[in-house]
């Protein structure tokens, strides 16, 4: 498996505009996460589903945040509309959930710049 | 509400042995993970203790008391390429994996 999958590596896009972050986990996992990482405050969990539904969003900044998993291979970050304080790195994350161990694997980020 | 603490910064030599704490607080706990994270890099998954006790992987061992909400990464014979952030991660009940701030462990020569 090639592990998971985002796209695009890096982003910038100017203050207002909307940016949609994807995330192809890997085949089978069944628990998705998207944490997002700055130097202030470190990594933050912002929304986690299980079986594609969304479990815990209360990490969700704010209402211009929102997240979808319409299937098992694909979720959707989307900013509407981005402010230069949603520059970070945002990581998504998947693992198979078993009831014990949950080995998360991340993805190698979107680079976010707002200016 | 929940929280992690763990040490901001611990510096080494090649060779040593370095201990790095976490102590956390929340509801529902469920296991300790521990991850590691270069530079521009992703975390990746070190060690994971549900029960309390000592779990050993190759130069690495990762401990639990959950009557102390403590935990920590044990890192033997220190190598260069062990510089990384580490942070702990609780796993909670409903399956949410929380992160500490992390530590910054730099390994001189």
């Amino acid at each position: 498996d090639a592990g998971v999958i985002q796209s695009p590596r890096h982003e910038v896009t100017e203050m207002g505009q909307e940016v949609t972050l994807r995330c192809k986990p890997i085949s089978g996992h069944n628990s998705l996460f998207w944490y997002r990482q700055t130097m202030m405050r470190g990594l933050e969990l912002l929304i986690y589903f299980n079986n594609n539904v969304p479990i815990d969003d209360s990490g969700m900044p704010e209402d211009r945040f929102s997240a979808k998993m319409p299937n098992a291979s694909f979720s959707t970050l989307k900013i509407q509309p981005s402010e230069p304080r949603d520059s970070a790195v945002y990581f998504c994350a998947s693992s198979f959930d078993l009831g014990g161990n949950t080995e998360a694997f991340f993805g190698q980020g979107t680079r976010l710049t707002v200016v | 509400g929940q929280s992690l603490e763990q040490p901001s910064e611990v510096t080494a030599v090649e060779g040593a042995i370095v201990q790095i704490n976490c102590t956390y607080q929340t509801s529902g706990f469920y296991g300790l993970s521990w991850y590691q994270q270069h530079d521009g890099g992703a975390p990746t998954f070190l060690s994971y203790n549900g029960l309390d006790g000592l779990e050993e992987t190759g130069r690495f061992s990762s401990f639990l008391s959950r009557s102390d909400s403590y935990g920590y990464l044990l890192l033997q014979e220190l190598q260069m390429k062990d510089s990384a952030s580490y942070f702990c991660a609780v796993l909670r009940s409903a399956r949410q994996l929380t992160f500490g701030s992390g530590t910054q462990l730099t390994v001189l020569p």
